[in-house]
């Protein structure tokens, strides 16, 4: 099994409607993040999250908000999407203790196209 | 000025060739770097990751870093087609936790 999953896998909406992508993890980390991609530009941090209470805007949140339901659960809404917002959006997970201290593991993507 | 830059590619190489892939980032206070791969349609991968100056070998893999220049490089030797992928640098900034910047990534293709 997965241990980071993401749902939906693919998402296709129109411009204004309201759209959440949801993340779970099983790899039992506090620490959580949503990355959008868009091609040549890498990974652009949208949000992430240190722990249940913890929610801090990244470097690209305009359009976009979180909600850390639990450790293992993550969720990201585009309140009315908008065509640029098309793009491949990754979740990730991080241990803050051990040797792989700064590791990220990513879930599998999901791909939004906003018409 | 990006603050993770890398050449976009492709960077083609035949079969058995050294690749080699660079990295430079703008902050000095980055403390942790990492090669991610990633597959078309995929999700990022860890390969190699090196906090201290110099080489660090992982089977066909090298991750170099030199701190004063301010540059990380991946080489992969015996390249084979399976190495084709985007190959991603991430760096972590001392003061701020786990958290990665990422550069744009370099496209590997490697040609039977």
């Amino acid at each position: 099994d997965a241990d980071v999953t993401q749902t939906p896998r693919n998402r296709i909406t129109k411009t204004g409607k309201r759209i959440m992508l949801e993340c779970s993890q099983t790899k039992g980390h506090d620490r959580m993040y949503w990355y959008r991609q868009d091609p040549g530009l890498g990974l652009r941090l949208i949000y992430y999250s240190f722990d249940v209470k913890d929610i801090n805007k990244g470097e690209i949140s305009d359009g976009y908000s979180v909600s850390r339901q639990a450790q293992a659960k993550f969720s990201l809404s585009l309140e009315s999407a908008i065509p640029n917002q098309t793009a491949l959006y990754f979740c990730a997970t991080s241990d803050a203790s051990g040797r792989h201290y700064n590791e990220q593991f990513f879930g599998p993507g999901t791909r939004l196209t906003v018409l | 000025q990006k603050e993770v830059e890398q050449n976009s590619g492709p960077l083609s190489v035949p079969e058995g060739a050294i690749a080699s892939l660079n990295c430079t980032y703008s902050d000095r206070g980055s403390q942790s770097f990492f090669w991610y791969r990633q597959y078309s349609g995929k999700s990022p991968e860890l390969i190699m990751f090196i906090y201290s100056n110099g080489d660090k070998e992982d089977g066909r893999f090298t991750a170099q870093l030199n701190k004063a220049s301010q540059y990380v490089s991946l080489l992969i030797r015996d390249s084979q087609p399976s190495d084709s992928a985007t190959y991603l640098c991430a760096v972590n900034v001392g003061n701020a936790g786990n958290m990665l910047t990422f550069g744009g990534g370099t496209r590997l293709m490697v040609k039977p």
